[in-house]
């Protein structure tokens, strides 16, 4: 079983609907990324969070420790959103302390 | 700043050459990491250093690898002799630490024919 798991691979939206993102993983992290990567293949960092929810324009995650499960949201979806988006955990302790463990990423596509 | 810089964009080589993958990080971050992004397995941490120094290289695939970090300006990640199953996008990334927030290169796509 990978460390980091997503869910779903592949998820196509017509614009305007709302997505959520899943990312589970099973081990003790620093802190928790979401990344988007386009098809030009650029990876943008999106969020770094290691408790509650964090907000960008139309873009929320959050964060629950104790299930250790995070989800991406993406409110008004637009075509410009399709990318991959991919999840990441920073490693807590020792001489790996943040070294990044990644999951195997969500392909979005967004219709008009 | 202008970002994480790599060199260069695109890389085509033959089985057997040796190459150099450069990369400068944004001025003032002490982490700098070297990944590697293909189909079949994702991205993929190859080493990390913090304050030039190598702290974790666990996930250079071979001795065919190798990174240094001259100074906080400038790293290379070089392969010598290539294979064809070292194509690959190679990425660079940079933060003020270890656990920071990483900004990536845009990628060195390398090819071995």
């Amino acid at each position: 079983k990978n460390e980091v798991e997503q869910s779903p691979q592949n998820l196509t939206a017509q614009e305007g609907e709302f997505i959520t993102i899943n990312c589970s993983y099973s081990v003790g992290i620093s802190a928790l990324h979401w990344l988007q990567q386009h098809p030009g293949g650029g990876i943008v960092s999106l969020f770094m969070l290691s408790s509650g929810k964090k907000k960008h324009g139309r873009l929320i995650a959050t964060i629950n420790i104790q299930e250790k499960h995070s989800s991406l949201h993406i409110t008004a979806s637009h075509p410009r959103d399709s990318a991959v988006y991919i999840c990441a955990v920073g490693t807590l302790g020792g001489t790996s302390y943040g070294k990044l463990t990644f999951g195997q990423g969500t392909i979005l596509t967004v219709h008009p | 700043d202008a970002g994480v810089i790599q060199s260069p964009r695109h890389e085509v080589t033959e089985m057997g050459q040796e190459v150099t993958l450069r990369c400068k990080p944004i001025s003032g971050h002490n982490s700098l990491f070297w990944y590697r992004q293909t189909m079949m397995r994702g991205l993929e941490l190859l080493i990390y250093f913090n304050n030039n120094v190598p702290i974790d290289d666990s996930g250079m695939p071979e001795d065919r690898f190798s990174a240094k970090m001259p100074n906080a300006s400038f790293s290379t990640l070089k392969i010598q002799p290539s294979e064809p199953r070292d194509s690959a996008v190679y990425f660079c990334a940079s933060s003020l630490g270890p656990g920071a927030e990483a900004f990536f290169g845009q990628g060195t796509r390398l090819t071995v024919v």
